[in-house]
């Protein structure tokens, strides 16, 4: 089976840094995915994984350590529009996507 | 059409009821999948496609089919309609089911089964 784990939310100041941790239990990896969901609307592709390390792309960067079962997002220069939810996802043996249950960030000026 | 597209956009329906959700996809993509989305319970996989003519089950199948006559269309059916299939369905697709590419979604179907 798989056991993903993240926070269910989070709440930051607009231009603050804020990091969702994610910890997962797989059978096989092959990959592991964050994706950005903002309410009423379909998740969209944030960042992918699958070697050890930081993955940089703007002002979001990802880390995964495949040993630990652990990923985190990086959220930097905070946003109003980043108020949304980040959705950790990890494609098993299977190479089936597996979701956490998603994290609810909220930016407050 | 641009990307993936799901209709209806929302749906109330009858329990009993049959009902058939429609997804279209106009990239080339081979595979296809079909999510629900549940308050603290995350998307969880359905059915899903590898390629056209070929079908399998997700984690949660019971009470859906699909079916996959070619490249662009994935219909969800839901052959007798229940209370505790209310959610909001996703479909999505990628280029391979097993590369580095990710799935794309399409904007989702809000159903309530009454």
């Amino acid at each position: 089976g798989q056991n993903i784990d993240q926070p269910t939310e989070m709440t930051a100041t607009e231009g603050a840094i804020v990091q969702i941790n994610c910890t997962y239990q797989t059978s096989g990896f092959n990959g592991l995915f964050w994706y950005q969901q903002h309410a009423g609307e379909a998740p969209t592709f944030l960042s992918y994984n699958v070697l050890d390390g930081l993955e940089e792309k703007g002002r979001f960067s990802s880390f995964l350590s495949r040993s630990k079962g652990y990923s985190y997002l990086l959220l930097k220069e905070l946003q109003m529009k980043d108020s949304a939810s980040y959705l950790c996802a990890v494609r098993g043996g299977d190479y089936k996507l597996s979701f956490g249950a998603g994290t609810t960030v909220t930016v407050r000026a | 059409i641009a990307g993936i597209t799901q209709a209806p956009t929302s749906q109330i329906l009858a329990a009993g009821r049959r009902m058939t959700l429609r997804c279209t996809q106009d990239m080339r993509h081979n595979a296809m999948y079909w999510y629900r989305q549940d308050l603290g319970l995350g998307l969880r996989l359905i059915h899903y496609s590898n390629t056209a003519g070929t079908t399998g089950k997700g984690e949660v199948p019971d009470g859906y089919s699909v079916s996959r006559a070619n490249t662009d269309d994935f219909p969800l059916t839901l052959a007798s309609a229940v209370p505790s299939q209310t959610s909001v369905y996703f479909c999505a697709s990628s280029d391979e089911a097993g590369g580095p590419e990710t799935q794309y979604f399409g904007p989702g179907t809000r159903l309530l089964v009454l």
